[in-house]
């Protein structure tokens, strides 16, 4: 069973560049059947997708934050990560990191990312 | 934008079935998935692919679709169910993943 955790400054100051790592153990991402994602949600609010990065290298982000984000994979480090620029108070929420494939979903516990001065 | 449109809450004693809808336009076109999350908790698929039950999962959660609504249901409502529950899927293009404005599941 995979284990994700999500690594990375929990205060980022606005106008800066949120950077956040997902590791991952109990197994290797390295596989044609998975792909890897980013969701956030903002203190009591919903699920918002940020992107998501296929075994093939494709990207897909939410046309809302696609100018913003960037997201990449290690397979040597089993890690992927986000990159998300010019962060406001509106980017305030708790960041997960999620592999799925058709039949399965693994989540990182989350974590809280503010944007404050 | 894309939206899947879901109720707010949702409220049922112990023992009875919650029904959650969702509604999408392009949900005959792309597969819908259900989460459910606990307050301080990441979310957990409780349904794959419209219908389908990850292992694990008790098979009191179920999943169905008709036309644009596709809606979750829990059979013998427990406690324990008491929580958030989101649908997912993508636009029509498959190219974009969103998720349901939620659902609170209360247990009278």
């Amino acid at each position: 069973q995979l284990q994700l955790q999500e690594s990375g400054p929990g205060l980022v100051k606005p106008s800066e560049t949120l950077s956040l790592t997902c590791t991952v153990s109990g197994g290797s991402i390295s596989s044609s059947s998975y792909y890897w994602g980013w969701i956030r949600q903002p203190p009591g609010k919903g699920l918002e997708w940020i992107g998501s990065i296929y075994y093939s290298g494709s990207t897909y982000y939410n046309p809302s934050l696609k100018s913003r984000v960037t997201i990449s994979v290690d397979t040597s480090k089993n890690q992927f990560s986000l990159k998300l620029s010019s962060v406001t108070a509106a980017d305030t929420a708790v960041y997960y990191c999620a592999i799925d494939s058709s039949s399965s979903s693994y989540w990182g516990q989350g974590t809280l990312v503010t944007v404050s001065s | 934008s894309y939206e899947l449109t879901q109720p707010p809450s949702v409220s049922v004693s112990p023992g009875q079935t919650a029904r959650i809808t969702c509604s999408a336009d392009a949900l005959p076109k792309q597969y819908a998935y259900w989460y459910q999350q606990k307050p301080g908790q990441a979310p957990v698929l409780v349904i794959y692919k419209d219908s389908e039950r990850p292992s694990g999962i008790p098979e009191r959660f179920s999943g169905s679709s008709s036309g644009t609504t596709v809606t979750l249901t829990i059979s013998g409502v427990q406690a324990e169910d008491e929580a958030d529950y989101y649908c997912q899927s993508a636009d029509s293009s498959g190219t974009y993943r969103v998720f349901g404005t939620g659902t609170k599941v209360t247990v009278l």
